[in-house]
């Protein structure tokens, strides 16, 4: 069972170069989420997705796109990587049931760096 | 708005309670309070939640106060591994969207 798995787990671009990183989860969680992490900054909501097939905007989703084609899979895109979206991004997933069992699986993230 | 607001950061020594405050004063009667910790740079691990009463599990206590607009979390005796950032959230009830402040950076000192 490994969880939530995120590819790549590094990566540089140029500006205006795209991109589209990988979530993976095999626990057949409904929601799924993207964040992204800047030093000394907390987690924020880029999108998010409460099923296949759907997907919602977070507090930040401006420059990134995002699908879930398949229930296991929530993909984020960079369609024109911008230096200010150098950041960690950071996947999580979490079962559509009782409220007490949304506790969120996080994956190891994924560094990128926009030059 | 922030639904909660933490301590940006507090240092504890090796072996002593790390008693973490978070406030959630609008925190809803369905919301539950879930805690996460960010090691280094590493995806946050879940710690534990709670609806309005303390919880104990093998990582930590979670002592949510009778108005349910505060909480604190307790590792009850801290060691230098507990060193991390300490998340504090609310969810529950229809759709789950978390979000996350910045924290409190605890610094478990020998």
């Amino acid at each position: 069972n490994a969880g939530v798995t995120q590819t790549p787990k590094f990566r540089v671009l140029k500006t205006g170069q795209s991109m589209t990183l990988l979530c993976a989860q095999d626990m057949n969680h409904e929601y799924m989420y993207w964040y992204r992490q800047d030093p000394g900054m907390g987690l924020r909501l880029i999108h998010y997705s409460v099923g296949e097939g759907t997907t919602a905007k977070g507090e930040v989703p401006d420059g990134y796109n995002v699908s879930r084609l398949k229930k296991q899979n929530f993909l984020l895109g960079l369609e024109s990587a911008a230096p200010s979206q150098t950041s960690v991004y950071f996947c999580a997933s979490t079962a559509d049931s009782a409220p007490t069992t949304k506790k969120l699986f996080f994956g190891s993230g994924t560094q990128l760096s926009v030059l | 708005d922030a639904k909660t607001t933490q301590p940006t950061s507090m240092d504890c020594a090796e072996g002593r309670a790390a008693n973490l405050p978070c406030n959630h004063s609008t925190i809803s009667g369905n919301e539950y309070v879930y805690w996460y910790r960010q090691i280094h740079s590493q995806g946050p691990q879940y710690i534990i939640h709670g609806l309005k009463n303390n919880e104990t599990n093998e990582m930590a206590s979670l002592i949510i106060t009778e108005d349910r607009k505060s909480s604190t979390l307790i590792l009850p005796h801290a060691t230098l591994r507990d060193t991390a950032v300490y998340y504090c959230t609310l969810g529950g009830g229809g759709s789950y969207i978390p979000t996350f402040g910045r924290g409190t950076s605890l610094i478990v000192h020998p």
